[in-house]
């Protein structure tokens, strides 16, 4: 079993939705990241979070420590934001904000216009 | 400011030959990190480090070898490729410790064994 679990695997809406992307993992981390890759193949990284929530424009990045559980939300879903999303952990067992990281494997979405 | 660079975009190596792929940020980032991208298997690590003259293993670590002798460049070295190893190839660097610090990716490296 992956440590780190995303779901959907794949995702196609309709612009203008709504859209939750999960991620879920059964280690100890330190941080969770949510990483963007475009279909060029570049990585960009969203956010970075421990604890709480964090937002920027139409992009939402919710944590649970205690559910070990992280979502990814997207308001007024548009085309552009057709991509895979990655989420990733920090292993606790290291310093730092950064160190072993593990990966999900990714979720495919396609926003249709 | 280039960010993180990745050279070379692609390559096509012959089992057993050697490459070095190089990476390097002009950041000043303490951070910096080797991840190979597999159909299916998401992104995995293959080896870190978070300052000059230190280096760690990642998930997957065998069959490559890094150093980091200054805070800029921290390359990748392939000793004796095999088919194995043909995936694609990314740097990312950051600051070392610190919130809210994101990862900054170089642009991949697409590499075939055959």
């Amino acid at each position: 079993k992956n440590e780190v679990e995303q779901s959907p695997q794949n995702l196609t809406a309709q612009e203008g939705e709504f859209i939750t992307i999960n991620c879920s993992y059964s280690v100890g981390i330190s941080a969770l990241h949510w990483l963007q890759q475009h279909p060029g193949g570049g990585i960009v990284s969203l956010f970075m979070l421990s604890s709480g929530k964090k937002k920027h424009g139409r992009l939402i990045a919710t944590i649970n420590i205690q559910e070990k559980h992280s979502s990814l939300h997207i308001t007024a879903s548009h085309p552009r934001d057709s991509a895979v999303y990655i989420c990733a952990g920090t292993l606790m067992n290291y310093g730092g904000s950064q160190g072993n990281l593990i990966f999900g494997k990714g979720t495919k979405l396609s926003v249709k216009p | 400011n280039a960010g993180v660079t990745q050279t070379p975009k692609f390559q096509v190596l012959k089992t057993g030959q050697s490459m070095t792929l190089q990476c390097a940020q002009d950041m000043n980032h303490e951070y910096m990190s080797w991840y190979r991208q597999d159909p299916g298997m998401g992104l995995r690590l293959i080896h870190y480090s978070v300052g000059a003259g230190i280096t760690d293993q990642g998930e997957v670590p065998n069959g490559y070898n890094v150093s980091r002798s200054t805070t800029e460049d921290f390359p990748l070295r392939l000793l004796s490729a095999a088919p194995s190893q043909t995936s694609v190839y990314f740097c990312a660097s950051s600051y070392w410790d610190r919130a809210n610090s994101p990862l900054h990716f170089g642009n991949g490296t697409r590499l075939t064994v055959t």
